[in-house]
């Protein structure tokens, strides 16, 4: 699987938008970008994932490079409940359940 | 639907014994993966089962191994426990979402090798 890049730690104030940045300089044509973070004595969850195109949900946004090379997730409000570690991961898109993770970013919520 | 159920949430044991962790995907999802989660290694891949059959596999020794039933339901099981095999152990069953796989995890089995 191709690798991610993304920052140890980030900090955000309350009720403001949060950007994370991940980058995946060898993704191939077709990786999907996927996005699951894990709050504190959670299993990780689903976040949004996207191929080429901008996606949108009820969560977050995704912005995706228009090379692929990079992305970004977009949290539109922080709140206290968005503090956990951030992971950007990068699947084919049939098959292969397998996700393989980074050391992901952990984010922090001022309040 | 209820969510991924992990049994039993903790487990404590000695070095030498073995241990069997049991999940249960949420109705429907036939695909079951595991995962373990230490401070030192972070999240990391065991292996995914689908339909009974074990597809694919991460760089674990022998010593851990898993199994589904046909229900779904899937256990996996660590002999000889070693002090590092301590950690979380997560479960996920998947979703296709029409061109890839959501995950669902499980909130883990807490496991602590004495």
């Amino acid at each position: 699987d191709a690798k991610t890049t993304q920052p140890n730690s980030m900090e955000s104030n309350e009720e403001e938008p949060v950007h994370l940045p991940c980058n995946h300089s060898t993704i191939s044509g077709t990786d999907y970008i996927h996005w699951y973070r894990q709050l504190p004595s959670q299993g990780p969850e689903y976040v949004i994932h996207g191929l080429t195109s901008n996606v949108n949900n009820r969560m977050a946004s995704l912005a995706i490079a228009e090379d692929r090379k990079s992305s970004t997730l977009i949290l539109h409000r922080a709140t206290l409940r968005d503090a956990a570690v951030y992971y950007c991961i990068l699947r084919r898109n049939f098959g292969n359940e397998k996700l393989t993770f980074g050391t992901g970013t952990r984010l922090t919520i001022i309040p | 639907k209820a969510g991924v159920t992990q049994t039993p949430r903790y487990l404590i044991k000695t070095r030498g014994q073995q241990v069997t962790l049991s999940c249960s995907p949420i109705s429907g999802h036939r695909s079951v993966s595991w995962y373990q989660q230490t401070p030192g290694q972070g999240l990391q891949f065991l292996f995914e089962y689908f339909s009974e059959t074990q597809r694919n596999k991460g760089n674990f020794p022998g010593r851990f191994s898993g199994r589904q039933f046909s229900n779904s339901r899937s256990e996996m099981n660590v002999s000889t426990l070693e002090l590092g095999d301590s950690a979380l152990y997560l479960c996920a069953s998947s979703l296709f979402l029409g061109s890839t796989y959501e995950q669902y995890f499980g909130p883990g089995t807490r496991l602590t090798v004495t």
